[in-house]
C-alpha cells in the first residue's frame, strides 16, 4: 500500500544554473531507462531515455548518464530555466513488453 | 504522433458511486494499455495492465472487483471505480504501448478524482 505522508526529495537551483538529478535504481537486468518530467497536475512527459548498452546520451539541454555498476542514472539539464520547474522521475523497465517501475521523483525549483 | 487522451479530466463523486474513466489512444493502436494511481508528493503507482480482448493482470493489492478494467478495442480502455469512497481520491494515469514488444510507453494526461 501507500506510506502517507511521504515528500518529494527537493532541489533547487537559481535560473542558467544547471541541474543533477540522481536515481538509484535496483534491477541489474533493467536495459531501459527512462526520464519524465511531471508538471503540477498533468501526466509523465517523456524527457530522455538511454539503453543499457550506453553510458551516456544526449539530448536538447539534457544529458542521461547510466553507471550500471553502482546501478545510478543521473539528468543534467544544461542552463536550467522556471520553466524547467517539475517534479523528475527516472523509470526503469527489464525487457521490452515489460512494465515500467517509476522511481520516487525529484521536485526542481528554478529560482528567477 | 502518439497522443494519448483521458476523459474526464477531473470529476467529482459522492461516497457509495461508481464513476468511469476513459483512455485513448489518438493516433495508434495501443495492445497494451497501463493503470497508474498517484497520490500527492508520491510516484506513479502500477494499479494494473491490459491488454486488449483479454482480461486485465492487477498489482498485489489492487482490487479488481473495486477497480474494474475493460480493453475492448485497440484504442479505448476503460477504468470504473465501484462504489466509491474517500481514499480513492487520486489521481488516475493511464499510459499505452503501441506493440507487445516495444519499451516506449505514452501517457495520458491524467484524471482528477475527488470522492466526497
Amino acid at each position: 500500500g501507500e506510506s502517507v505522508g511521504l515528500h518529494l526529495p527537493t532541489l533547487s537551483v537559481q535560473e542558467g544554473d544547471n541541474s543533477i538529478i540522481n536515481c538509484a535504481y535496483s534491477n541489474s537486468a533493467s536495459d531501459y531507462f527512462i526520464w519524465y518530467k511531471q508538471e503540477s497536475g498533468k501526466g509523465p512527459q517523456f524527457i530522455i531515455d538511454i539503453r543499457s548498452n550506453m553510458d551516456k546520451r544526449q539530448g536538447q539541454r539534457v544529458t542521461v548518464l547510466l553507471n550500471k555498476t553502482v546501478k545510478h542514472l543521473s539528468l543534467q539539464i544544461a542552463a536550467t530555466q522556471p520553466g524547467d520547474s517539475a517534479v523528475y522521475f527516472c523509470a526503469e523497465n527489464e525487457r521490452s513488453g515489460s512494465r515500467l517501475t517509476f522511481g520516487e521523483g525529484t521536485q526542481l525549483t528554478v529560482n528567477p | 504522433g502518439a497522443v494519448v487522451s483521458q476523459h474526464p479530466s477531473w470529476v467529482i463523486c459522492k461516497s457509495g458511486t461508481s464513476v468511469k474513466i476513459e483512455c485513448r489512444s489518438l493516433d495508434f493502436q495501443a495492445t497494451t494499455m497501463f493503470w497508474y494511481r498517484q497520490f500527492p508528493k508520491q510516484s506513479l503507482m502500477l494499479m494494473a495492465t491490459s491488454n486488449e480482448g483479454s482480461k486485465a493482470t492487477y498489482e498485489q493489492g489492487v482490487e479488481k472487483d473495486k477497480f474494474l478494467i475493460n480493453h475492448a478495442s485497440l484504442t479505448l480502455s476503460t477504468l470504473t471505480v465501484t462504489s466509491a469512497h474517500p481514499e480513492d481520491s487520486s489521481f488516475y494515469i493511464c499510459s499505452a504501448r503501441d506493440g507487445n514488444f516495444a519499451y516506449e510507453q505514452y501517457f495520458g494526461p491524467g484524471t482528477r478524482l475527488t470522492v466526497t
